[in-house]
């Protein structure tokens, strides 16, 4: 098993530009979601997923659109790219009635 | 919503000490704690978790508590070694929607040889 899988791993844009994050996972767990982490920050939810079709916003969901068409793959879309979304983002799977979350390796992104 | 502190933000200690770092929640329905190491540049990996119908939880030379009453779980760390050294984060969640979780801001921890 791959476990879960992000690209890219880096990506620079420029301001208003538009982009799309990719995850994967294997492991046909049900539950997805997606985080960022700001420098000193811990990890805050962007959105989340509990099946295919079904997405709900986290704690900061504002610039971003998700959506869920297959249990293997959430995308995460960034539809006008600002400098205040320079982040590292996360995506994490978990299976369903199990806690424990898997993270991706992350996707470093820039925003100038 | 939840709303988790985590203190201290830094940490430093002598290889073979032992580190506590502390977390205290807002939202008494949350059930689920689990905690994180990330190494730099890494992706977060669970360490230790434990549910609220569990007072302690060990695993080798780590361990967690939880106090409901006063809201707060603390991680344990005993003859720490500088591989120990990275970021640490705590989390809470109902656990059905442990991808849901709110997290801490992190404690760095530095464990000098």
């Amino acid at each position: 098993n791959a476990g879960v899988t992000q690209t890219p791993k880096f990506q620079v844009l420029k301001t208003g530009q538009s982009m799309t994050l990719q995850c994967a996972q294997d492991m046909n767990h049900e539950y997805m979601s997606w985080y960022r982490q700001d420098p000193g920050m811990g990890l805050r939810l962007i959105h989340y997923s509990v099946g295919a079709g079904i997405t709900d916003q986290g704690e900061v969901p504002n610039g971003y659109n998700v959506s869920r068409s297959t249990t293997e793959d959430f995308p995460l879309r960034l539809l006008s790219a600002a400098p205040s979304q320079t982040s590292v983002y996360f995506c994490a799977s978990r299976q369903g009635g199990r806690e424990t979350q898997y993270f991706g390796p992350g996707t470093r992104l820039l925003v100038l | 919503g939840e709303n988790v502190e985590q203190h201290p933000s830094t940490l430093s200690v002598q290889e073979g000490d032992s580190a506590v770092i502390k977390c205290t929640y807002s939202d008494s329905a949350s059930n689920y704690f689990p905690w994180y190491k990330q190494e730099l540049g890494k992706r977060p990996q669970l360490i230790i978790d434990i549910r609220s119908n569990v007072g302690e939880k060990k695993d080798q030379r780590i361990a967690v508590t939880l106090n409901k009453t006063a809201k707060h779980f603390s991680l344990h760390i005993t003859e720490t070694q500088p591989e120990d050294s990275a970021v640490y984060f705590c989390a809470a969640s109902k656990g059905t929607n442990a991808g849901k979780s709110t997290f801490g801001d992190g404690t760095t921890l530095t464990v000098k040889p």
